[in-house]
């Protein structure tokens, strides 16, 4: 079974940090372009990050770049959001997703994040 | 980056049709056929429900169908079902160095 499970969310002051990981299992991850997608509480979904199968390409949505960086680990199947300079405005929901082509074909079921003080 | 634009909400009989816009730019809708569309129950994870504007997952009912014309995509479900009753979201490629744009979401309501 194709399965992506998060971890890592929490409550967080603005200005901290936080580590997001999702961790992939009954696929080849290594071949995948893996990304990140938020949902602010009752809103709309956002597209965070993307990253391709060897790591060597990251693409973020503007409000992120700067302070958020994603990065993959192929051999431990995983995948991981490292946040930065957080905001209010990050507070979400994250989900770690796998794209197939131009499309995401699988969604984790998402981790909290909340910024506040 | 700025969201599509899709109406806030739409809804039908069960049986009838309901369809969805999904209005973009030439940089993104307008400009590639990557459009995909996600169904989102309350409290659970998006679904893919259609890619490259009207192919369908396995698994996926043909009842949902997609097209596109200038940058605006529409989704359409026939023969509503109950459990057709959801957020839909669109989502589109816009090249450069932020990839992807969401739509605003549209909640659809089986009366």
């Amino acid at each position: 079974e194709v399965q992506l499970v998060e971890s890592g969310g929490g409550l967080v002051q603005p200005g901290g940090s936080l580590r997001l990981s999702c961790a992939a299992s009954g696929f080849t991850f290594s071949t995948c372009w893996m990304g990140w997608v938020r949902q602010d509480p009752g809103k709309g979904l956002q597209w965070v990050a993307n990253i391709n199968p060897d790591g060597s390409q990251t693409y973020y949505v503007d409000s992120v770049k700067g302070r958020f960086t994603i990065s993959r680990d192929n051999a431990k199947n995983s995948l991981y959001l490292q946040m930065s300079s957080l905001r209010a405005e990050d507070t979400a929901m994250y989900y770690c997703i796998q794209w197939l082509n131009t499309a995401v074909d699988v969604w984790g079921r998402g981790t909290t994040v909340t910024v506040s003080s | 980056q700025s969201a599509l634009t899709q109406p806030p909400s739409a809804s039908g009989s069960p049986g009838q049709s309901v369809t969805i816009s999904c209005t973009g730019t030439s940089s993104d809708v307008g400009g590639y056929n990557h459009v995909s569309w996600y169904q989102q129950h309350p409290g659970k994870a998006p679904k893919l429900m259609l890619y490259e504007v009207s192919k369908r997952p396995s698994g996926v009912p043909d009842r949902f169908s997609g097209s596109k014309s200038g940058n605006t995509a529409s989704l359409t479900v026939s023969g509503l079902q109950a459990e057709d009753e959801a957020d839909y979201y669109c989502n589109s490629y816009a090249g450069g160095g932020s990839l992807y744009v969401f739509g605003t979401g549209t909640k659809v309501t089986v009366l």
